[in-house]
């Protein structure tokens, strides 16, 4: 049972474009998320994240909005760039101490110039 | 600062060979350690992870052990390997009571032949 998901496994999107990437979720006991940013053969890139008691984090170009009636996330790079291309993993967790992320299957963003 | 070292970063083993994959974090201390398993066009597979020295948590049961002999060393190994074992091995460390951030090294390419 997939606990997070990320329905796209990959989005095309022009330079200078905003892109988004979606991320839904099944656990209510969620309460912090994550979003990574990985090119191949590298470790996972930690982007930014976001509480369940907000619903909008934004740092710089990179915001996340949090929708928690609709267990939904995305993830809103404005504007995109082709360096921002690579997979992007939306991750959640419960809080509890050690307890891992639970990670979705990614989204691939190609920017193109 | 915070860094996490991960070795070797490729390999290629034959089927029933041991294995040991070593993660390292400098700049910290009483980290919570995780590994997690990257499989091709697949998202990231949490295998054990680690609150202190010699407490170990698995997730999935499969030919795979972790151990914890420092505060901040953790090892990944197997006694005998198998094909499906080949993949992108991830180290990450978070601290611990701190947020549920979590940040990964660079990575090992296991290949199993």
């Amino acid at each position: 049972d997939q606990q997070v998901k990320q329905n796209s496994p990959s989005l095309s999107v022009q330079e200078g474009r905003i892109s988004i990437l979606n991320c839904d979720y099944t656990n209510s006991m969620f309460d912090y998320f994550l979003w990574y940013k990985k090119y191949p053969a590298e470790g996972p890139t930690f982007l930014i994240s976001i509480s369940s008691i907000k619903d909008k984090n934004e740092d710089g170009r990179f915001t996340v909005f949090l929708n928690k009636s609709a267990k939904h996330l995305s993830l809103h790079i404005v504007p995109s760039q082709p360096g921002d291309s690579a997979v992007y993993f939306c991750a959640a967790s419960k809080g509890q101490a050690g307890t891992a992320l639970i990670f979705g299957k990614g989204t691939t963003l190609s920017v193109s110039s | 600062s915070q860094t996490i070292h991960q070795w070797p970063a490729t390999l290629v083993q034959p089927v029933g060979s041991p294995l040991s994959l070593e993660c390292t974090v400098e700049g910290t201390s009483n980290p919570n350690l995780y590994w997690y398993r990257q499989a091709a066009g697949r998202g990231l597979q949490l295998l054990f992870y680690s609150v202190g020295i010699g407490q170990i948590s698995s997730e999935v049961p499969q030919n795979l052990s972790a151990s914890r002999p420092q505060d901040r060393q953790f090892i990944l190994s197997s006694k005998k390997l198998l094909l499906s074992d080949s993949g992108f091995y991830l180290c990450a460390w978070r601290l611990a009571g701190g947020v549920e951030t979590q940040y990964f090294g660079p990575g090992t390419r296991l290949l199993v032949l």
